[in-house]
């Protein structure tokens, strides 16, 4: 069975403070996103890695792509509130059926406090 | 542009009642479809996807089902509700492209009493 963990499980932190979130796994991934949740809605795309050590930047996220594409990390400069949220990783594996399935980490939630 | 939706945004049932949860999307023909379930605010568990009309897989056992009469239409039942179905279900869709991601709907918030 494929798992992703999410490290840490909560943060919360002072505004203009720097975090980094992992995303961890034993399995090999052809992609790997970052969602981002609020309560009560939907999980957004942040950003999609394809490349082992691929590297993105979304202004003062930063998200990298493990060289043997089974973990990822998102790194947020200068944390403002409305950082604030869920963030989820997941994993993309092409399944039996041949279509590609998504894995879901267990999920960081981020606390910015003004 | 693409754009999906999910309805209702909320619902409480009786235990023993049945339920019917819908899923639209508009602005792409034969997208992968999903549903998912979440607990208390953290990871995704895929219940269902499908790649067409009719063509279901299931991925975890359970109390619920799913069908897809139009392309566009993805639907999630159950015969009679149990307690432990109460949660948050956000039905996706994807093209079938390893690098696509998922684009959400805005989710259900179900409550079984």
């Amino acid at each position: 069975t494929q798992l992703l963990e999410q490290s840490p499980q909560f943060l919360s932190i002072q505004e203009g403070e720097n975090l980094t979130v992992y995303c961890n796994s034993s399995s090999v991934f052809s992609s790997l996103q970052w969602y981002r949740q609020e309560p009560g809605e939907g999980p957004v795309l942040l950003v999609t890695v394809v490349t082992g050590g691929e590297v993105k930047k979304l202004k003062r996220l930063t998200f990298q792509f493990g060289d043997a594409r089974k973990d990822s990390s998102l790194h947020i400069t200068a944390a403002q509130p409305g950082d604030t949220g869920l963030y989820l990783c997941a994993g993309a594996s092409l399944a039996l059926s041949g279509t590609y399935k998504y894995i879901f980490g267990t999920g960081t939630r981020l606390k910015v406090l003004a | 542009s693409q754009t999906i939706h999910q309805w209702p945004a909320t619902l409480v049932q009786p235990v023993g009642s049945p339920l019917s949860l819908e899923c639209t999307v508009e602005g792409t023909s034969n997208p992968n479809l999903y549903w998912y379930r979440q607990a208390a605010g953290r990871g995704l568990q895929l219940l269902f996807y499908s790649v067409g009309i009719g063509q279901i897989s299931s991925e975890v056992p359970q109390n619920l089902s799913a069908s897809r009469p139009q392309d566009r239409q993805f639907i999630l039942s159950s015969k009679k509700l149990l307690l432990s179905d109460s949660g948050f279900y956000l039905c996706a869709w994807s093209a079938d492209l390893p690098n696509y991601g998922y684009t959400f709907g805005s989710g259900t918030r179900l409550t079984v009493v």
